[in-house]
């Protein structure tokens, strides 16, 4: 199986400033198909995730800009350009390239 | 809009059996993939199973293979996780997804049902 690893595990943000979450892969998530099927998604607390990134880089509908993603083969990044109150909350990378699909531990995001 | 309902989730002792249910709406059901997705209380997401648009292939994480069947209606918009032998550590809130048409993975999930295993 492919093992998720998200770092960090915790961040405390300034409203405002930047936040960025890194999540690497034990293998490489090109596909046979040469895509690279790794997305990020937002849990607010008591509530479903929703996925705000896919294909590395890809915008889901309605997601903000301040929202981006990058990455390629093994290593990945979310970035958020400035943190507001509503982006807090544990955001998880997952890996659908490969079955079994696996997700990262989850990256707690607060305020400060 | 797309909706997924979970039901069917309860409190069960180590052993036993549950079937839990998702109703789609709001798209064209029998054009998309489906899966299970659980979050065991303050833990991570874990992918569980995942059934192809029509049926016909099924897969399933090892923690739960032989122990969990995934399958699905499409008369009825609706798809299922039957959840055999169940332990405590299959206590969790169990999500239904739809996996995006255009992508492998993710696109929408509902709201969750609560699956308990305990004596």
């Amino acid at each position: 199986d492919i093992v998720m690893t998200q770092t960090p595990l915790s961040s405390h943000v300034t409203l405002g400033q930047p936040a960025s979450i890194s999540c690497r892969s034990s293998q490489s998530l090109v596909n046979s198909d040469g895509n690279t099927y790794l997305s990020w998604l937002h849990q607010r607390p008591g509530q479903p995730p929703r996925l705000l990134i896919y294909k590395i880089s890809n915008r889901f509908s309605g997601v903000p800009d301040r929202f981006s993603g990058s990455g390629a083969g093994t290593d990945f990044t979310l970035k958020i350009s400035r943190v507001e109150a509503e982006d807090v909350g544990v955001y998880y990378c997952m890996q659908a390239s490969q079955f079994p699909w696996t997700f990262g531990q989850g990256t707690k995001v607060e305020i400060k | 809009q797309v909706q997924l309902v979970e039901s069917g989730g309860g409190v069960v002792q180590p052993g036993t059996s549950l079937r839990v249910s998702c109703a789609a709406s709001g798209f064209t059901f029998n054009n998309y993939a489906m899966f299970w997705v659980r979050q065991a209380p303050g833990k991570g997401l874990e992918w569980v199973a995942l059934i192809s648009d029509d049926g016909s292939n099924k897969f399933y994480a090892d923690s739960v293979k032989g122990r969990f069947t995934i399958s699905r209606d499409n008369s009825k918009n609706t798809f299922f996780l039957q959840l055999n032998s169940l332990r405590g550590e299959d206590t969790a809130l169990y999500y239904c997804a739809r996996a995006a048409a255009s992508w492998y993975g993710f696109d929408f999930c509902g709201q969750g049902t609560l699956v308990t295993v305990s004596s």
